[in-house]
């Protein structure tokens, strides 16, 4: 199993341009999360999907933020237009359903706005 | 409202001694417990979890942890550190019927030749 696959690794864009950041979940994991990481907040969860469906976005900080999961093996976080504040690394992880099982995270993307 | 404490944000350890992260939770319901370990420029990735039965869980690199209900504690052991073990330790918890898993702040482990 390749694993949870996020691309692209390294992104570097100017204010005010649209980024799109993407991910590929383990197959047969039916749960997706989008988490950022910052040295100044730690981890903090965006938005997770069950079975492709949008479940709580309520971490998603602006509405400059979306997420979307057109079907099992894809989804995207778009974030138009990006701001130097947005720096990050952003995570994807997946998983079942299930509470106990944990989850499995992608390498990352780490975003620089400039 | 569930919630993770990790104690001490650093800690640092000689290599060959003892290390022992320490994890509170907060929670009206059976918890699950998980410690994940997060490497310089790399992804989480999951190092041990408790479910049900046996309170001493063991998990990958020779790491253990205790799941112990009455002090709401599940801390995490490894007999003797490596220099390899130096990384970032988040305890985690998740609930019977929930999606979410609440994250603590993270432990970044230092190890000292």
């Amino acid at each position: 199993d390749a694993g949870v696959i996020q691309s692209p690794r390294h992104e570097v864009t100017e204010m005010g341009q649209e980024v799109t950041l993407r991910c590929k979940p383990i197959s047969g994991h039916n749960s997706l999360f989008w988490y950022r990481q910052t040295m100044m907040r730690g981890l903090e969860l965006l938005i997770y999907f069950n079975n492709n469906v949008p479940i709580d976005d309520s971490g998603m900080p602006e509405d400059r933020f979306s997420a979307k999961m057109p079907n099992a093996s894809f989804s995207t976080l778009k974030i138009q237009p990006s701001e130097p504040r947005d720096s990050a690394v952003y995570f994807c992880a997946s998983s079942l359903a299930a509470s106990d099982y944990g989850y499995t995270f992608g390498s990352g993307t780490r975003l620089t706005v400039v | 409202a569930q919630s993770v404490t990790q104690l001490g944000s650093h800690v640092s350890v000689s290599e060959g001694a003892l290390v022992l992260l320490r994890c509170n939770y907060s929670s009206s319901v059976p918890p699950y417990l998980f410690w994940y370990v997060q490497y310089p420029n790399q992804g989480l990735q999951l190092l041990l979890k408790y479910t049900t039965g046996a309170t001493l869980v063991k998990g990958i690199n020779g790491f253990e942890a205790e799941f112990k209900k009455s002090e709401t504690s599940f801390h995490l052991t490894k007999p003797s550190a490596h220099m390899s073990d130096a990384a970032e330790y988040f305890c985690a918890v998740s609930f019977t019927g929930g999606f979410k898993t609440i994250f603590g702040a993270g432990t970044r482990l230092f190890v000292k030749a």
